[in-house]
Parts: structure tokens; sequence; C-alpha cells
């Protein structure tokens, strides 16, 4: 079971440039989200999506877009990268029933230097 | 908006030893409550969560946790902790199964020590 996938687990960028965290799920999951998560700060949501083709805001979005073309991929890309993008980002999904759990991938940590 | 307090950043606490972390929402409508765990290096995973029906809820790997509404708590028990509890422990709650997700806590580092 592969589950939620997240790639790369690891990257440094330096300031300005830009990239895509990839995320897919295999369990057919309608709602898909990004967080990302700072020390000693909780995880925080970036974007959301609900289906192929709808995605929303959270609540820290400046700085990132997503797309959402199919029900398994969930693309998070920053653009023109700074320094307080340093963080660990997580990408989760869950089914869009009722209060389901979310299912977290393992993370990809960035630093912008 | 909803909103999670965990009161506590850090509790250590003696191997074989009960401990309580402790959380506190802010919700103006019903809401579902979630503990989750984080090991070193590992994305989240959940222990438990509170839907409706009886207010104590059994998770996995001994955790319980109790819902008092009166109280808005939803505090988290182990009765005798293990040197592999050593984690992060998020509280997370969701006003009525929103599509926007859960929104969390800053989380608490358990500490175990031998």
């Amino acid at each position: 079971n592969a589950g939620v996938t997240q790639t790369p687990k690891f990257r440094i960028l330096k300031i300005g440039q830009s990239m895509t965290l990839q995320c897919a799920q295999d369990m057919n999951h309608n709602y898909m989200y990004w967080y990302r998560q700072d020390p000693g700060m909780g995880l925080k949501l970036i974007y959301y999506s609900v289906g192929a083709g709808i995605t929303d805001k959270g609540e820290v979005p400046n700085g990132y877009n997503v797309s959402r073309s199919t029900t398994e991929d969930f693309p998070l890309r920053l653009e023109l990268a700074a320094p307080s993008q340093t963080s660990v980002y997580f990408c989760a999904s869950r089914t869009g029933t009722g209060a389901g759990e979310l299912f977290f991938g393992e993370g990809s940590r960035l630093t912008v230097l | 908006a909803q909103s999670v307090t965990q009161l506590d950043s850090q509790v250590p606490v003696f191997e074989e030893a009960p401990v309580e972390l402790r959380c506190n929402y802010s919700s103006s409508v019903s809401v579902y409550l979630f503990w989750y765990v984080q090991y070193p290096n590992q994305g989240l995973q959940l222990l438990l969560k509170y839907l409706s029906g009886s207010t104590l809820v059994k998770g996995i790997n001994g955790f319980e946790a109790e819902f008092n509404k009166s109280q808005t708590s939803f505090h988290l028990r182990k009765p005798s902790v293990h040197i592999s509890d050593t984690a992060e422990y998020f509280c997370a709650v969701s006003e009525g199964g929103g599509a926007d997700g859960l929104t969390f806590g800053k989380g608490t580092h358990l500490i175990i020590q031998p």
C-alpha cells in the first residue's frame, strides 16, 4: 500500500528559484491538502482541493500555487523561493464523506538559501 | 473559526509512568476531534478520533482521550508510557467535517526518560 507519496524528500533551493513538490495518492480520495510545518508552530494549511479541477486557498497560500488535473495528483509549485519558505511540507488526503481521517505523506524538507 | 490550544510544548515523563497531554479547542459549531502522532522524520499518523457518541475514545498503542464539551477539551492519556512513545503529538479539530481540512495545535513533544 503506497498511500500518499511525496517527492522529493529533501531539496535545497537558492533564493529566487522555483520548484514543484509532487504528491500522489492511490486511495481514490477526492480531498487533498498541502500543509507546511515549522518548529513549534504546528501545521498550517496552504491549499486544498475537493476534486479534479477544484482548488482553494488555505491559511498561508502566498508564494505557492497548486493544480489538480487528476484525482491522484496534487503538485505544489513554489515560485521565486524565499528563505521564509524553508519548511517541511506535508501532503495529505481523505475521502470526501463525513469526517474521515487525513492520511499523510512522509514530508518534503525544503531549505531556501 | 475554530482553533486548538495545546497547553504544553514539552512533557517529560519517566518510563512506565502515566501521562496526560492537554488540548483545548474553540468553535462555535459541533466539532470532530483528532489526535495525531509524529515520530522523528516521519509523517503524521492517526492515534484516535472523536466524531460522536461515547466521550471516551480509545486509540492505538494504548492511548485514550476524553471529549469534554463543557470544558471544550480533548485531553490525551496513557496509563504507562514506553520509550517508543517519544514523539510529537498533535491535537486537531474539524468543524463539522468541512472540506478545508483540520486545524492543528502547535504540538506537544513527549519525552520519555528511562
